[in-house]
């Protein structure tokens, strides 16, 4: 079983709240990532972290920002939630080497704003 | 990063083995093949992955020929929890993992 935990596993909110997404993995990963996905569609890469104080932006904007101050945690923050960040955001770490392509997500948390 | 294409979806019968083939054809040298699965309101799962020929674990087959230009996943005798999403995934050695997931397939399993 992974140890990547993500809080709150559900969160609906209203337009314009500042919201954090939490996440957590006790493995020891440099790298960590947050992923976004709507139902039934692809995942998207939205920020990633090669580790503490590093974070970059993936390959699908994002309003959201993201912070890196300890190896374990990697949150997510929104601003101004608005009904279109509605979505599923996933977390995941992984080691860095060659041939290794193993990342562990987290359970994800679906975000609903109303 | 190297583009895949994989069928959007199958369908299949408990107990038979299904196969599951992936395109990459630009694939770089240093580029590994993995496959992910996942379930709804979950985050993917790693399966597998392999470099070439061929690699088995408990849960399933990957087959990759010599040009490495697609890999074939083999989940042997299905049953109705292998329902899920699977992702065909170009993994490099560039930064990390940090890919691209595509559409995957959606495989149903039926009785």
């Amino acid at each position: 079983e992974a140890d990547i935990y993500q809080t709150p596993r559900y969160l609906v909110i209203g337009t314009g709240k500042k919201i954090t997404l939490e996440c957590s993995q006790t493995m020891g990963h440099d790298k960590m990532y947050w992923y976004q996905q709507d139902p039934g569609m692809e995942l998207h890469l939205i920020h990633y972290s090669y580790g503490v104080n590093s974070t970059e932006k993936g390959d699908l904007s994002s309003e959201s920002t993201v912070s890196r101050i300890r190896t374990e945690h990697f949150p997510l923050t929104l601003e101004s939630a608005r009904p279109s960040h509605t979505s599923q955001y996933l977390c995941a770490s992984s080691l860095w080497g060659q041939g290794i392509t193993e990342a562990f997500f987290g359970q994800g948390t679906r975000l609903t704003v109303v | 990063l190297a583009k895949t294409t994989q069928p959007i979806s199958m369908d299949s019968y408990e107990g038979q083995e299904v196969n599951i083939t992936c395109s990459h054809n630009n694939i770089a040298t240093n580029d590994y093949i993995t496959w992910y699965q996942q379930f709804p309101s979950q985050g993917p799962r790693f399966i597998i992955q392999g470099y070439k020929t061929k690699v088995t674990n408990e849960v399933a087959s990957l087959f990759i020929p010599a040009d490495r230009k697609s890999s074939t996943l083999s989940l042997p005798r299905v049953s109705l929890s292998d329902t899920a999403v699977y992702y065909c995934l170009v993994v490099g050695n560039t930064g990390g993992f940090k890919t691209i997931f595509g559409a995957g397939t959606r495989l149903f399993v039926k009785a």
